[in-house]
């Protein structure tokens, strides 16, 4: 199992605050995908970044593939309530299909 | 549409008792997933099918079994629980290609006393 390391594992911030998660590996993935999970309910899919060096924005949230395509970062801006929640990485290996997940960054942002 | 759906939402076991999770999917998924998340270690694949009637192991597939009979459900079985199975589940579903993005459920949470 190739292994994706977040950091960092906790983080609370008051709403307004910018902030930035990390997800790192010693090996490629082909893909690499982020989730958030809201507590009592199961992982959504935020984005999927393929290219090295790939930049996307959703709304507040910039996520970036690294280009060597080992590691990604997600940083939001201005943070709000409603950006709480358990932020997952997960990689395609470069051969097979399983996802790999990291064990997530569980962010708290408060008024 | 419903996406995935799983049952039961929660369940309370004794060791030695045994049981099956049911997950369902409406978007005509080819491939579907058996995961448990515990503190600290993340969501970890237990099996997974990749089509009607083919079934894998994951990364910990110890003391579970699966059947893929139907496209559309995939059930995990645990024949003789122990607490060590005590865990929230999760059932996800993609279309298998290559960025194979997944569609969760809302997970199970099962406490095996």
């Amino acid at each position: 199992t190739q292994l994706l390391e977040q950091s960092p594992q906790f983080l609370s911030i008051q709403e307004g605050e910018n902030l930035t998660v990390y997800c790192n590996s010693s090996s490629v993935f082909s893909s690499l995908q982020w989730y958030r999970q809201e507590p009592g309910e199961g992982p959504v899919l935020l984005v999927t970044v393929v290219t090295g060096g790939e930049v996307k924005k959703l709304k507040r949230l910039t996520f970036q593939f690294g280009d060597a395509r080992k590691d990604s970062s997600l940083h939001i801006t201005a943070a709000q309530p409603g950006d709480t929640g358990l932020y997952l990485c997960a990689g395609v290996p470069g051969s097979g299909y399983a996802l790999n997940f990291g064990k997530g960054t569980s962010l708290l942002v408060t008024p | 549409n419903a996406g995935v759906t799983q049952t039961p939402k929660f369940r309370v076991l004794k060791t030695g008792q045994s049981m099956t999770l049911l997950c369902a999917q409406d978007m005509n998924h080819e491939y579907m997933y058996w995961y448990r998340q515990d503190p600290g270690m993340g969501l970890r694949l237990i099996h997974y099918s990749v089509g009607e009637g083919t079934t894998a192991k994951g990364e910990v597939p110890d003391g579970y079994n699966v059947s893929r009979l139907k496209k559309q459900n995939f059930l995990l079985g645990l024949e003789s629980a122990a607490p060590s199975q005590t865990s929230v589940y999760f059932c996800a579903s993609s279309y298998g290609t290559t960025y194979n993005e997944q569609f969760f459920g809302p997970g199970t949470r099962l406490t095996v006393l």
